[in-house]
């Protein structure tokens, strides 16, 4: 069985301070992590995925992930923030293979940006 | 860049009623995917379907669920006799691939009265 863990319902920071949204996981083999994002009214939209080629995933708008498997974490980071990445932060799991598309979410993590 | 797309946003229905949440994925994707979103819990996988046929299913798509693509463009979610417990926001997927990244509609909000 796998499982997320987003540490944090609520996130709030200052325009130009750093984003770190915590994530953990538990997984049985060898997971496919993710971080989707969700802006009002639209669907999730998937911003960075590991895939165990690169430990440091670079995804869109600036975001970065680390995969520390000692850790069990995938922490999403954003070094400068902007007011329009106000949205909700979603971690998922996957087991991959013929079930790559079945993935189990975090509870999700409403980033506030302020100027 | 493509959409996936919902119909309708919002949905009431009362308990007991058939309701059918319908989705059109992106037109070249092969696989299919709902999860939904009980107000305050996690995003939940519910069903993939690939081929004409489920692929997997979770524990919460019992006989009161069934999907379809009845036309090679819509994906539908039946809900056979819905219950208050089935009040949610559903949302479609597609990928191109069983490998590819997923693209999720906006959803919709089904209330159950």
């Amino acid at each position: 069985a796998q499982s997320v863990t987003q540490l944090g319902s609520h996130v709030s920071v200052s325009e130009g301070a750093l984003v770190l949204l915590r994530c953990n996981y538990s997984s049985s083999v060898p997971p496919y992590l993710f971080w989707y994002v969700q802006y009002p009214n639209q669907g999730l939209q998937l911003l960075l995925k590991y895939t165990s080629a690169a430990t440091l995933v670079k995804g869109i708008n600036g975001f970065e992930a680390e995969f520390k498997k000692s850790e069990t974490s995938f922490h999403l980071t954003k070094p400068s923030a902007h007011m329009s990445d106000a949205a909700e932060y979603f971690c998922a799991v996957s087991p991959g293979g013929t079930s790559y598309g079945k993935l189990t979410f975090g509870q999700g993590t409403i980033l506030t940006v302020h100027p | 860049e493509p959409e996936v797309t919902q119909t309708p946003s919002h949905q009431v229905t009362q308990m007991g009623q058939e309701v059918i949440l319908r989705c059109v994925p992106i037109s070249n994707h092969l696989y299919f995917y709902w999860y939904r979103q009980i107000l305050g819990q996690k995003v939940e996988f519910l069903v993939s379907f690939y081929n004409n046929e489920i692929s997997e299913k979770s524990e919460i798509f019992d006989d009161q669920f069934s999907v379809e693509r009845p036309d090679g463009s819509n994906f539908t979610l039946k809900i056979r006799s819905t219950k208050l417990e089935d009040s949610a926001m559903y949302f479609c997927a597609s990928s191109e691939n069983i490998l590819e990244k997923l693209f999720f509609g906006s959803g919709t909000q089904l209330s159950v009265l």
